[in-house]
């Protein structure tokens, strides 16, 4: 049981580039998140999907947009790649319950 | 809005000393409280939660105890090791419908031998 996956662990951009960060959960979840985490400010909500086929904005969506695939996958795209966009990103997912189970990150660093 | 708000770090403790993080939070309604464990390197992983008033979460010899007559939800340990040495976050849930959590902002523990 993988639980929540990500990919890639790591990445570097040049400021412009674009990418997409995958995410892909096995526990038949309806709600999935993504979050980025910098220093000193915790966890702050980008974007979720409360269940497949919807998206909503979370609190700091300017620079990203969504795509939940499926009940499974929920990717996170970066047009415009900006030093600001410099963080960790995790993502999450829940069966709507609350409690919301986390993937290993991608440590990204845009120059 | 609701929010969190937990003791700022880092906190420094030797081995086997007893462990306090205090977490109170604001809040409509009657939210689920959580606390959740970043181990370096690695993605947040749940620790304990409690969905009502006077529930104990524990787990790991972790404890909470959701006061609700104090909007409080402080994490405790009896001893702590250097283990469990980590990032440890407060959260509340958000009953609106769409099951956000508002977050706090972390607390680095660090433990010594």
């Amino acid at each position: 049981n993988a639980g929540v996956t990500q990919t890639p662990k790591f990445q570097v951009l040049k400021t412009g580039q674009s990418m997409t960060l995958q995410c892909a959960q096995d526990m038949n979840h309806n709600s999935m998140y993504w979050y980025r985490q910098d220093p000193g400010m915790g966890l702050r909500l980008i974007y979720y999907s409360a269940s497949e086929g919807t998206t909503d904005k979370g609190e700091v969506p300017n620079g990203y947009n969504v795509s939940r695939l499926n009940k499974r996958e929920f990717s996170l795209r970066l047009e415009s790649a900006a030093p600001s966009q410099t963080s960790v990103y995790f993502c999450a997912s829940s069966a709507g319950a609350e409690t919301q189970y986390f993937g290993p990150g991608t440590r990204l660093l845009v120059l | 809005g609701d929010s969190v708000t937990q003791m700022e770090g880092p906190v420094t403790l030797s081995e086997e000393a007893f462990l306090t993080i205090n977490c109170t939070y604001t809040a409509t309604g009657y939210p689920s409280l959580f606390w959740y464990v970043q181990y370096p390197g690695e993605g947040l992983q749940l620790l304990l939660k409690a969905t009502k008033a006077d529930d104990k979460g524990s787990n790991k010899g972790f404890e909470a105890t959701y006061r609700k007559e104090t909007t409080s939800f402080h994490l405790e340990k009896g001893s702590v090791q250097v283990s469990d040495s980590a990032v440890y976050f407060c959260a509340l849930s958000d009953r609106g419908g769409n099951y956000q959590l508002i977050w706090g902002a972390g607390t680095k523990l660090i433990i010594k031998p």
